[in-house]
């Protein structure tokens, strides 16, 4: 079955722009969850959402935010973009997100901020 | 402060030996441990996992143990090739998920010939 797919995969943005990272998660999969890796902090969780809500939010500022609709596709927006915000965003699907298992990840979107 | 630690950013292991990658946590309330592998311009693998309720778990040649006492999680692979080099993540999940999956690092594992 198909995996977990982000779009784009390379993106490069200016300081002060907006941003719009797509994922598509497994065939089934309702929960949908953002991470951003970076080399000094390491990967860190966004929000999860489940069945186009938000169930869980990790410690990002409210520029970061994301929604999911009916399919399960999922988006993340960065408005007001800062150099800090480059990094490699990680999309994990998984059917319930419930018990740390069975997250699958994608590729993720590399964004660079200039 | 880091809940998760992995303090080796990096292992030298010769292939048919033991990798033994480490990872040190801080708070008692999560339940379920896991192990993610990580090769360049890929997103993680997971690879194996492990209950608060169990001390070890195997899988082939992964062995995953838990000493809750120490907050100590390890990770075992035996014997060691070289497509298991790579970045190795623990992660660790508390009940409800309100912090997603914490990880820790990573501990870049290179497998010599």
């Amino acid at each position: 079955k198909a995996g977990v797919t982000q779009t784009p995969r390379y993106l490069i943005k200016t300081r002060g722009q907006q941003v719009t990272l797509s994922c598509s998660p497994i065939s089934g999969h309702r929960s949908v969850s953002w991470y951003q890796q970076t080399p000094g902090q390491g990967l860190q969780f966004l929000f999860e959402y489940f069945s186009e809500t938000q169930r869980n939010k990790g410690n990002f500022p409210g520029r970061f935010s994301g929604r999911q609709f009916s399919n399960s596709r999922s988006e993340m927006n960065v408005s007001t973009l800062e150099l800090g915000d480059s990094a490699l965003y990680l999309c994990a699907s998984s059917l319930t997100g419930t018990g740390g298992y069975g997250y699958t990840f994608g590729s993720g979107t590399r964004l660079t901020v200039v | 402060d880091q809940q998760v630690k992995q303090n080796s950013p990096s292992l030298s292991v010769q292939e048919g030996r033991i990798s033994i990658l480490n990872c040190d946590y801080t708070n008692s309330m999560f339940d379920y441990f896991l192990w993610y592998k990580k090769y360049p311009a890929e997103g993680p693998t997971f690879l194996i996992s492990i209950s608060s309720i169990k001390d070890k778990n195997e899988d082939g040649r992964f062995t995953v143990f838990l000493n809750k006492s120490a907050k100590h999680l390890s990770l075992h692979i035996v014997p060691s090739q070289p497509g298991d080099s790579a970045v190795y993540f623990c992660a660790l999940y508390s009940g409800g998920g309100a912090d997603g999956l914490t990880f820790g690092k990573g501990t870049h594992l290179i497998i010599q010939p």
